[in-house]
């Protein structure tokens, strides 16, 4: 079945430890993009990228990294420069050609960092 | 800067009610996008609908309806008869009309909606 896969659901990891977070899509979309979701903010974007080995900073870009070397693959590194990386954070992707806002979400991995 | 609220964090419900999910929205674009997007338990979004900003027609969806008025900048969701199954948080989003492939959506801050027997 098409879709977007990330891993892990859940991720446990100590303050100052680098993380990265796995999202996997099989919809052959051109368009990836990361969210965090906070209780009481909504969903806000990390990073997105339009094509293979291109990507832009979203609105809370700040300790986190990304990559894309595949069409399929968009992982997402929370760094140690993170301040407050526990959270919940949504991988989604999206068709090109014409225009239609339509994401496509995974189910998420939390995030607790202790 | 785009903006939108959703004012109500949580609406109870029981089962068979009618029920309205308010969206108020700012831009300062004359061409935009709106947005419903459904999270049930399991975390992923799931989309529910679009409209352009040149559509106010309103929609109608089995027992969802949306209510889109340019005047108020509003863009309102109604169930109407829930059922158990509509308990989720449901989001109100906006975007840019643009060319190129990335959708960049602005999201509100989500109505928990908790439909009971």
């Amino acid at each position: 079945d098409g879709g977007i896969t990330q891993s892990p659901k859940y991720l446990f990891r100590k303050e100052g430890q680098n993380v990265t977070l796995s999202c996997e899509q099989n919809l052959n979309h051109d368009a990836m993009y990361w969210y965090r979701q906070d209780p009481g903010q909504g969903l806000r974007l990390i990073y997105y990228s339009q094509i293979v080995n291109d990507f832009q900073k979203g609105d809370i870009a700040e300790g986190y990294s990304v990559s894309r070397e595949k069409k399929e693959s968009f992982p997402l590194t929370v760094t140690s420069a993170q301040k407050n990386p526990t959270a919940f954070y949504l991988c989604a992707s999206s068709t090109s050609g014409q225009y239609t806002g339509e994401l496509f979400f995974g189910e998420g991995s939390r995030l607790t960092v202790l | 800067a785009q903006k939108v609220t959703q004012a109500q964090t949580e609406i109870s419900v029981v089962e068979k009610e009618d029920v309205t999910l308010d969206c108020v929205y700012e831009t300062r674009d004359t061409t935009y996008y709106l947005f419903w997007y459904k999270q049930p338990p399991s975390g992923e979004l799931v989309f529910l609908i679009r409209r352009n900003s040149f559509d106010e027609q309103n929609e109608i969806s089995g027992r969802y309806s949306w209510n889109f008025q340019k005047s108020t900048s509003s863009f309102n969701f109604t169930i109407t008869a829930s059922q158990v199954v509509d308990s989720a948080v449901y989001f109100c989003a906006l975007s840019e009309a643009r060319t190129g492939t990335a959708s960049k959506l602005t999201f509100g801050t989500g109505t928990r909606l908790q439909v009971t027997l």
